[in-house]
């Protein structure tokens, strides 16, 4: 399977625990994105590298996120100090961008956070 | 803001009727995405739109965006129950290419 792919599927934590999520995009994919989305929501924009560099965090994004592409691969998003209300779905998506246009986005099966 | 409305938030159809998804801006939209997202599953990119007025079709699925560029719909005909899911448009930020801002999804229920 060359998608995109993330691990762990399913993660529990209690409250105030650290979390690491790891995502693997597409290897020819010079971007990567995470997303978080709750129930009935769509997905909402968290970051975005384009190969190691991280170009964009989102302004609603609390400092106890952090998200690293050392090598412009993989990718890992870490929370620190995990509350209830980070609870969600965790998605990362890749896609190929060239010629300054959009492409399609390739989401990978996210991570379930649940934090008790 | 820079937010696209998706309208209605709810969809319930029989099986073999037509139905039809809005996604609505109040700025000009420089592009729009649409995802399907199946119960349990992630979404998958349909179709991008990008000139003033483009119509696209996909089967038994027809993508719209208006002449304004403000807004964009998605028709599907003769719905199956391989139509159930979620629907969501997205738009490209102008602030930063590549960026893509999605809607609050319309999620479509399908009756046999």
């Amino acid at each position: 399977d060359t998608g995109v792919s993330q691990d762990p599927r399913h993660k529990i934590t209690k409250r105030g625990q650290n979390v690491t999520f790891r995502c693997d995009p597409i290897s020819e994919h010079n971007r990567l994105y995470w997303y978080r989305q709750t129930l009935g929501q769509g997905p909402e924009f968290l970051t975005y590298f384009q190969n190691e560099a991280q170009l964009e965090k989102s302004r609603l994004l609390s400092d106890r996120f952090s998200a690293e592409r050392p090598k412009g691969s993989f990718s890992t998003l870490e929370i620190q100090r995990t509350e209830q209300g980070d609870s969600a779905m965790y998605l990362c998506a890749s896609s190929l961008i060239s010629g300054g246009q959009y492409n399609e986005q390739f989401f990978g099966p996210g991570t379930r956070l649940t934090v008790l | 803001g820079q937010q696209v409305m998706q309208i209605p938030q709810y969809q319930h159809v029989q099986e073999g009727e037509d139905f039809t998804t809005y996604c609505n801006s109040s700025t000009t939209l420089s592009n729009i995405q649409w995802y399907k997202q199946r119960p349990g599953g992630h979404p998958v990119f349909l179709i991008q739109l990008v000139k003033s007025g483009e119509v696209k079709k996909q089967k038994r699925l027809t993508f719209q965006f208006g002449e304004a560029k403000k807004n964009s719909s998605l028709h599907i005909t003769a719905t199956q129950t391989t139509d159930v899911g979620t629907y969501f448009c997205a738009r490209g930020a102008t602030d930063s290419w590549g960026k893509l801002q999605f809607g609050a999804g319309t999620q479509v229920v399908v009756t046999p």
